[in-house]
């Protein structure tokens, strides 16, 4: 079974510009959750969506943002890039229900310059 | 607020000695623990979680409530056993949707 799959896996952006990343589940997965993880802060929580409609939130700015499709597929945006926003960003899937498990793709590096 | 602290940023071990990575934890509830560990160019992946009190690849990890701690031990290392390994929690018992991490403790098994 494909796992997670996060597109593209390196990227590169400006300042100011925006950028939008990927992330497929898990076939039959309906729950996606983003981490940000830096050497300074380490992983952190970002949003989670299933079906369609973001249900928790981190501390992030609303710079992040993010959606998922019908298909559970989810995508995470970030406008104005600053330089602190060069990270490796992780999605992780899972079941919805009791004694779920996340897995987590190969993750996207994010370099803003 | 909740949160994971894992002490040690580095850890080195020689192989076959017994290794514990520390983790404690802050949370007004009663949280659900895990370990989770990332292998060199590898996914992180979930290792072990406190509701299955299973030993996976020979490593345990008890949840000291008092203590509010969750170690992972293993009583002989070995070399395959180098990454980085996280602690993390989360709030709502039985969903991994929404962790908390610790920084993280890489571990290095010496021949």
């Amino acid at each position: 079974k494909a796992g997670v799959t996060q597109t593209p896996r390196y990227l590169i952006k400006t300042r100011g510009q925006q950028v939008t990343l990927s992330c497929s589940p898990i076939s039959g997965h309906r729950s996606v959750s983003w981490y940000q993880q830096t050497p300074g802060q380490g992983l952190q929580f970002l949003f989670e969506y299933f079906s369609e409609t973001q249900r928790n939130k981190g501390n992030f700015p609303g710079r992040f943002s993010g959606r998922q499709f019908s298909n559970s597929r989810s995508e995470m945006n970030v406008s104005t890039l600053e330089l602190g926003d060069s990270a490796l960003y992780l999605c992780a899937s899972s079941f919805i229900g009791m004694n779920t498990e996340a897995f987590f793709g190969q993750g996207t590096r994010l370099t803003v310059v | 607020a909740q949160r994971v602290t894992q002490p040690e940023k580095l850890l080195s071990v020689f192989k076959g000695a017994p290794v514990e990575l520390k983790c404690n934890y802050s949370y007004s509830g009663s949280p659900e623990l895990f370990w989770y560990v990332q292998y060199s160019r590898q996914r992180l992946q979930l290792l072990l979680r406190h509701i299955s009190r299973e030993s996976i690849k020979g490593f345990t990890a008890d949840l000291n409530k008092g203590e509010t701690s969750f170690h992972l031990k293993k009583p002989f290392a070995q070399e395959e056993d180098s990454a980085m390994y996280y602690c993390a929690l989360v709030g709502t018992p039985g969903s991994a949707r929404q962790l908390t991490f610790g920084s993280g403790t890489q571990l290095t098994v010496l021949p």
